[in-house]
């Protein structure tokens, strides 16, 4: 039972562009979450998170969104640079717990 | 600063040999964790410690323990490896009060034959 999942393997973005990355979560509970980026052969490293009271999030060229109706939220880079190509882990957790749920990944490469 | 630091960063072993894997961080986080990362699976954890001396199981305890003697380390331990453990495990610290993010290790990759 995948709590948290990110549907697109992989995505391609022009430089400049736009990248979306999308996570939704089945359990209503979650109230915390995460964006990590991962490069090849090291750890993930934090990128972004939001509070289940707010509905969005800004950090410079990072921003996500929360849609809590439809148990969603995104990412998005703008603009993209070819050194965002890597792989983005979205993460869920609920108070108290200290348990974080890991969605799948979704490679991104940005294209120069 | 050194963050989090595992080793080894590659270990290769036959099936029903023990190892341990090794985790310390410097930053005086309360919170450690192990996750293991697997093709199509994401990272899922296996085990994760509040402080000295308490850990609790993750979504994939099977076959690993842990311990927590000091805030520093946090290793894990295979029991009797098995091929279904081959997979690259990441350990993870964070300080424990209300939302953190995690600061994750570079990982390590092990092979069981």
């Amino acid at each position: 039972d995948q709590q948290v999942k990110q549907n697109s393997p992989s995505l391609s973005v022009q430089e400049g562009r736009i990248s979306i990355l999308n996570c939704d979560y089945t359990n209503s509970m979650f109230d915390y979450f995460l964006w990590y980026k991962k490069y090849p052969a090291e750890g993930p490293t934090f990128l972004i998170s939001i509070s289940s009271i707010k509905d969005k999030n800004e950090d410079g060229r990072f921003t996500v969104f929360l849609n809590k109706s439809a148990k969603h939220l995104s990412l998005h880079i703008v603009p993209s640079q070819p050194g965002d190509s890597a792989v983005y882990f979205c993460a869920a957790s609920y108070s108290g717990t200290y348990k974080y749920i890991f969605g799948t990944g979704t490679r991104l490469k940005v294209l120069a | 600063n050194a963050g989090v630091t595992q080793t080894p960063k590659f270990q290769v072993l036959k099936t029903g040999q023990s190892m341990t894997l090794q985790c310390a961080q410097d930053m005086n986080h309360e919170y450690m964790s192990w996750y293991r990362q697997d093709p199509g699976m994401g990272l899922r954890l296996i085990h994760y410690s509040v402080g000295a001396g308490i850990t609790d199981q993750g979504e994939v305890p099977n076959g690993y323990n842990v311990s927590r003697s000091t805030t520093e380390d946090f290793p894990l331990r295979l029991l009797s490896a098995a091929p279904s453990q081959t997979s690259v495990y990441f350990c993870a610290s964070s300080y424990s009060s209300g939302n953190q993010p995690q600061h994750f290790g570079d990982g390590t990759r092990l092979s069981i034959l």
